[in-house]
């Protein structure tokens, strides 16, 4: 298995412009969850789905979106790209049901907003 | 709110055990204690998670006090590898039967040679 994979490792937005961060599950996991981290700080929840067509906010939601059209894939938008969203963006799942709440999380993105 | 406390930084020698504390005294008689660490520029990793007593795995060693409202994870015999940022968790119920983790600030444990 390759576990969650995200695409692209890096990436310079201009303000204004619009991007989409990819991620990607191979272990037929449910739940699937959005995270960033800014520089010396611990992770904070953007989105998160408990399943296909099923979608919640997080902690800091505004100015993404999210969707969740199959189970392997959990795309998060940013429509409007800001410089506050500079930040390195984590991709996790996990199998709600588990005897443990283990979540799997992907290698990251660093985003840089300019 | 964190749900939480750890220190910021610990340092340990190579080959030595790392004991990093984490209080946590408003937990509820459910709740979890989960650990997870994260290498420089890398996703965290889960470690190991505990409720009452204690536990082993191949990573490490997760001690809980009695009351539950303190914890100690235990790396037995720490290598370089091991430098990373370790953070204690105890699981928030999001509703709807969803859990959430929420990641403080974390230990930053330096392992020297």
């Amino acid at each position: 298995n390759a576990g969650v994979t995200q695409t692209p490792k890096f990436r310079i937005l201009k303000i204004g412009q619009s991007m989409t961060l990819q991620c990607a599950q191979d272990m037929n996991h449910n739940y699937m969850y959005w995270y960033r981290q800014d520089p010396g700080m611990g992770l904070k929840l953007i989105y998160y789905s408990v399943g296909a067509g099923i979608t919640d906010k997080g902690e800091v939601p505004n100015g993404y979106n999210v969707s969740r059209s199959t189970t392997e894939d959990f795309p998060l938008r940013l429509e409007l790209a800001a410089p506050s969203q500079t930040s390195v963006y984590f991709c996790a799942s996990k199998w709600e049901g588990a005897p443990t709440d283990t979540q799997y999380f992907g290698p990251g993105t660093r985003l840089t907003v300019l | 709110d964190a749900k939480t406390t750890q220190p910021t930084s610990m340092d340990c020698a190579e080959g030595r055990a790392a004991n990093l504390p984490c209080n946590h005294s408003t937990i509820s008689g459910n709740e979890y204690v989960y650990w997870y660490r994260q290498i420089h520029s890398q996703g965290p990793q889960y470690i190991i998670h505990g409720l009452k007593n204690n536990e082993t795995n191949e990573m490490a060693s997760l001690i809980i006090t009695e009351d539950r409202k303190s914890s100690t994870l235990i790396l037995p015999h720490a290598t370089l590898r091991d430098t990373a940022v370790y953070y204690c968790i105890v699981r928030d119920y999001s509703g709807a039967g969803s859990y959430q983790l929420t990641f403080g600030k974390g230990t930053k444990l330096s392992v020297i040679p």
